[in-house]
């Protein structure tokens, strides 16, 4: 059974950068599309990109300057870079795993919350 | 942009029928998918392309879609059901959330 590991710091400060890594364990990177997915304080979820094992990718457009989603096929991870980061980036951000890339969203990761400030 | 509309929430009887829509442009020609989110927790997909069940989704959760509007059944509601559900589809290579719909069971 897939399992997804999100780990990186909780607190960022306004203007810098938000970096995250999903470890995959249970699955091959290879085989799949992983992605993220955000939800700020009592809001609902935000698709942020994702990425396939070639290093492909595809960005939500309201966030697509600013982000960069990266991928480790020796470690059988990926990563999350949000730049420029603002108190609206205060979410949990969720590392998914994406059948086909443009299909479901199964299994999520537990979650972790960053919260943007100073 | 491609918006997902749900109601903010939904109230049901123990043992009844619970009926959450999405509606969005055109959405029956898309496939459509259906998360449960309970307090706390991640969320877990319930219905994929429309009408079908993950593994471990009790026969009583369905879905449906066609034409402007996807539709989450849930017969036979219980208290586990409780939780807010989120419609989602791909428009143009962008993943699209509804807002989400708390399910309360009276």
């Amino acid at each position: 059974q897939v399992q997804l590991q999100e780990s990186g710091p909780g607190l960022v400060k306004p203007s810098e950068t938000l970096s995250l890594t999903c470890a995959v364990s249970g699955d091959s990177i290879t085989n799949y599309y992983w992605g993220w997915v955000r939800q700020s304080p009592g809001k609902g979820l935000q698709w942020i990109g994702y990425i396939y094992y070639i290093g492909s990718t595809n960005y939500n457009p309201s966030l697509k300057s600013r982000v960069t989603i990266s991928v480790d096929t020796s470690k059988n991870q990926f990563s999350l870079s949000l730049n420029s980061v603002t108190t609206a980036d205060t979410a949990v951000y969720y590392c998914v795993r994406i059948w086909g890339g443009n299909t479901r969203f199964d299994p999520w990761g537990q979650g972790t919350l960053v919260t943007v400030s100073s | 942009s491609y918006d997902l509309t749900q109601p903010p929430s939904v109230s049901v009887s123990p043992g009844q029928t619970a009926s959450i829509t999405c509606s969005g442009d055109n959405l029956g020609d898309k496939f459509s998918s259906w998360y449960q989110q309970k307090a706390g927790q991640s969320p877990v997909l319930v219905i994929y392309e429309d009408t079908k069940r993950p593994s471990g989704i009790p026969e009583r959760v369905s879905g449906a879609n066609s034409g402007n509007t996807a539709t989450l059944t849930i017969r036979g509601t219980q208290a586990m059901d409780e939780a807010d559900y989120y419609c989602q589809a791909w428009d143009s290579g962008t993943a699209v959330f509804g807002g989400g719909t708390k399910l309360t069971v009276l």
